[in-house]
């Protein structure tokens, strides 16, 4: 089973800054199946990328995807108010899926 | 557009056993891959197991795979989920999740399906 670790725990921001979540697999992610969801308090999870580097349908070109193998980046380029949320990262590579345990991205 | 909804929220005794049900419609889902996804109260998502109702095998994570059944009707377009030998470890938020593909994702989700577990 593929272990993820996402970092940071929680990062503090503020709307119009950049944040960088990172995601590191234990053991390489086949096909690069790499997916990214965001969480509102609650609200089921929603996709935002999918193949480490696509933009689900729908969502706006602020939210970047990129890495292979270990290691994944998702990037907000531009923090707007509605983006303060829990993210999670999950693999879809190996016959078991895996989450991450999330990054709470906080107002600063 | 892919709608999924899930049946209500149930309580239920430790011991017992609890099926969550899944319909969708709008997809193709005998194609599709339904994800069963579990979030306890103010945890994190944690993946319990799969299906895609073309192949009829489900794939269980180990932490899971003595207690949970994970079946799909194709006449229906509907998912069950269920868990046996509940504990209070169990209560939580159950999702289905739907992914069009294997490549592309989780793109559609229920709207989840709270199991209490309490004597």
């Amino acid at each position: 089973e593929i272990v993820l670790t996402q970092s940071p725990g929680t990062l503090s921001l503020s709307a119009g800054e950049r944040a960088t979540l990172s995601c590191r697999a234990s053991q390489r992610v086949s096909g690069n199946y790499l997916a990214w969801y965001q969480q509102k308090p609650g609200q089921a999870p929603k996709l935002l990328i999918y193949g480490a580097s696509s933009r689900a349908t729908g969502i706006p070109d602020r939210f970047r995807g990129s890495g292979s193998g270990t290691d994944f980046i998702l990037t907000i380029s531009s923090l707007e108010p509605e983006d303060f949320a829990v993210y999670y990262c999950q693999q879809y590579g190996d016959s078991l899926y895996t989450f991450g345990q999330g990054t709470k991205l906080e107002i600063k | 557009q892919v709608q999924v909804v899930q049946s209500g929220a149930e309580v239920k005794k430790p011991g017992s056993s609890v099926k969550v049900s899944c319909k969708t419609s709008g997809g193709t889902f005998s194609n599709s891959i339904i994800s069963w996804v579990r979030q306890a109260p103010g945890q994190g998502l944690e993946w319990m197991g799969r299906i895609v109702p073309i192949v009829e095998v489900p794939l269980y994570t180990h932490k899971f795979q003595d207690r949970v059944t994970i079946t799909a009707d194709k006449s229906t377009d509907t998912a069950y989920m269920e868990l046996s030998s509940l504990t209070s470890d169990d209560t939580a938020i159950y999702y289905c999740a739907i992914s069009r593909n294997s490549w592309y994702g989780s793109d559609n989700w229920g709207q989840g399906t709270l199991v209490t577990v309490s004597s």
